[in-house]
C-alpha cells in the first residue's frame, strides 16, 4: 500500500542552524500539507501546498519557514534559523485530487522528531 | 472559529469491550468533513475513519463505526471489540477552509489504554 514518508526520522540541531526536512508524498496525490505536534500538545496545521505554490499557511509558518517541491517526488520544509521552540514533531501529509479538488482525506508520514538544543 | 474538542484526556477499556471516544466540534460552514487518526507509541499518524458533514449515514470501517450526530455537532469514536493493540492516542480532526486550500484541526487526543 503506497504510504507517505519521511527522512530523517530524528534530527537534533543547534539553534540557529538550518534544517530540512523531507518528504516524499504518495506518488498521485497532488497536495501536500505540514503539520507539527509540539510534545505532549495536539497536531497544527503549517502549511498547504498545490500545484507549486503555497494554498494557505497558519500564522505559526512565518518567514523562518518555507516549503518547496524541487523535483516530481520530494516535498521539503527548511527553517532557516532554528529555535528551541521549534522542536516538535513535523509531519508530512498529502491527499488525493479529483479533477483538481482535493479529496477529503489526508494520509500522514511517520513524522520527523527535531530537537533544537 | 472552528473547533475541535476531546474531553476524555485518558480512556481505560477492558479488551474485547467496546470503547466510545468523545469528539465536539465548532463550525459554521455548511461543508466539513471528519476524521479520526490514531498515533501509536511510535508516533506516527494512521487514518481509521472519514465523514463527511453531507453524508446521510454514518461511516464505518471494520470494527470502527463514526457516531455523527449533526445536529449536537458530535462525532464520537466506536471501537467494537477492543484490542491490547488499539491502546494509542486517538484523535478527532475537521476539515476546514475553502476547497482549493483545505486544512486539518485538531483536538488534543484521547489517550486509550486497553488492559487485559
Amino acid at each position: 500500500e503506497p504510504e507517505v514518508t519521511q527522512t530523517p526520522s530524528h534530527q537534533v540541531t543547534q539553534m540557529g542552524q538550518e534544517v530540512i526536512l523531507r518528504c516524499v508524498p504518495i506518488s498521485n496525490h497532488l497536495y501536500f500539507y505540514w503539520y507539527r505536534q509540539i510534545l505532549g500538545q495536539k497536531v497544527e496545521f503549517l502549511v498547504s501546498f498545490y500545484n507549486n505554490e503555497i494554498s494557505e499557511k497558519s500564522e505559526i509558518f512565518d518567514d523562518q519557514f518555507s516549503v518547496e517541491r524541487p523535483d516530481g517526488s520530494n516535498f521539503t520544509l527548511k527553517i532557516r534559523s532554528t529555535k528551541l521552540e521549534d522542536s516538535a514533531m513535523y509531519f508530512c501529509a498529502s491527499s488525493a485530487t479529483t479533477t483538481g479538488v482535493p479529496q477529503e482525506t489526508q494520509y500522514f508520514g511517520p513524522g520527523t522528531r527535531l530537537l533544537v538544543l | 472559529a472552528q473547533k475541535i474538542t476531546q474531553t476524555q484526556p485518558g480512556m481505560f477499556v477492558q479488551e474485547k469491550e467496546a470503547v466510545t471516544l468523545d469528539c465536539t466540534y465548532d463550525t459554521s460552514d455548511p461543508s466539513y468533513g471528519l476524521f479520526w487518526y490514531k498515533q501509536p507509541s511510535s508516533g506516527e499518524m494512521i487514518f481509521l475513519i472519514y465523514q463527511g458533514s453531507y453524508d446521510q449515514q454514518n461511516a464505518t470501517e471494520g470494527r470502527y463505526s463514526l457516531n455523527f450526530q449533526k445536529a449536537r455537532k458530535s462525532a464520537n469514536l466506536v471501537i467494537s471489540a477492543s484490542q491490547l493493540g488499539d491502546s494509542a492516542m486517538y484523535f478527532c480532526a475537521m476539515r476546514v477552509g475553502w476547497v482549493g486550500a483545505q486544512k486539518l484541526v485538531f483536538g488534543q487526543g484521547t489517550r486509550l489504554t486497553i488492559n487485559p
